[in-house]
């Protein structure tokens, strides 16, 4: 069984303070990790997928990693603006369309 | 592109009666999925779609619920008799392709079951 741990589970940043997000992961055959964002009352949001050990993918202030236990999101010089909950999910090899999702890291960045 | 509808965005009723969930993906989806989140337990996939047909239900929690896709615009998810623990927020998503392509979701159904 697919299974994604996602640490801390709340983190608090001044704005301007850099930290990441972790994303560890159990998967039988890896097919992609996918990091969504979700704000209060809405659908998550999708950000990023990374598809193989070493793969890196960029927007704006954030940027995904991947390696072959575990991801992270890097955050740089946050805004209150980002503050949201952040969830990443992965796609084994025994479900073609079935995503396995964190429980979430809740950020929020203090002006 | 209105996006993944969702109706009706908030929901309670009484423990025993039925609950119906609607959804309208995006125009051009071939995958639709039904997921429930709680605090609890996170953002579950319950079921979902391929051209209108059930491909994995496994995570539909018991008999109570059933989901159907009558149509690519269309698809209903099902409470019958509704419980207190049932109670979560249901998102509807879509897709062109879940490994290739985003999930689009929904903003949600919140249901209360008192």
């Amino acid at each position: 069984e697919d299974q994604v741990t996602q640490s801390p589970e709340a983190l608090r940043l001044q704005e301007g303070e850099s930290s990441s997000l972790n994303c560890s992961y159990t998967v039988s055959g890896l097919r992609g990790l996918f990091w969504y964002r979700q704000d209060p009352g809405k659908g998550p949001e999708f950000l990023f997928t990374l598809y193989s050990a070493g793969e890196e993918k960029e927007k704006e202030r954030l940027k995904a990693t991947l390696t072959k236990k575990e991801s992270f999101l890097h955050i740089t010089a946050p805004k209150p603006e980002d503050s949201a909950t952040y969830l990443c999910a992965v796609a084994g090899g025994t479900s073609y369309g079935k995503l396995t999702f964190g429980q979430g890291t809740i950020l929020t960045v203090h002006p | 592109d209105a996006g993944v509808i969702q109706s009706p965005r908030h929901e309670v009723t009484e423990m025993g009666q039925e609950v119906t969930l609607r959804c309208k993906p995006i125009s051009g989806h071939d995958y639709l999925f039904w997921y429930r989140q709680t605090m609890m337990r996170g953002l579950e996939l319950l079921i979902y779609f391929n051209n209108n047909v059930p491909i994995d239900d496994s995570g539909m929690p018991e008999d109570r619920f059933s989901a159907k896709m009558p149509n690519a615009s269309f698809s209903t998810l099902k409470i019958q008799p509704s419980e207190p623990r049932d109670s979560a927020v249901y998102f509807c998503a879509s897709s062109l392709s879940p490994l290739d392509s985003p999930l689009h979701f929904g903003n949600g159904t919140r249901l209360t079951v008192t």
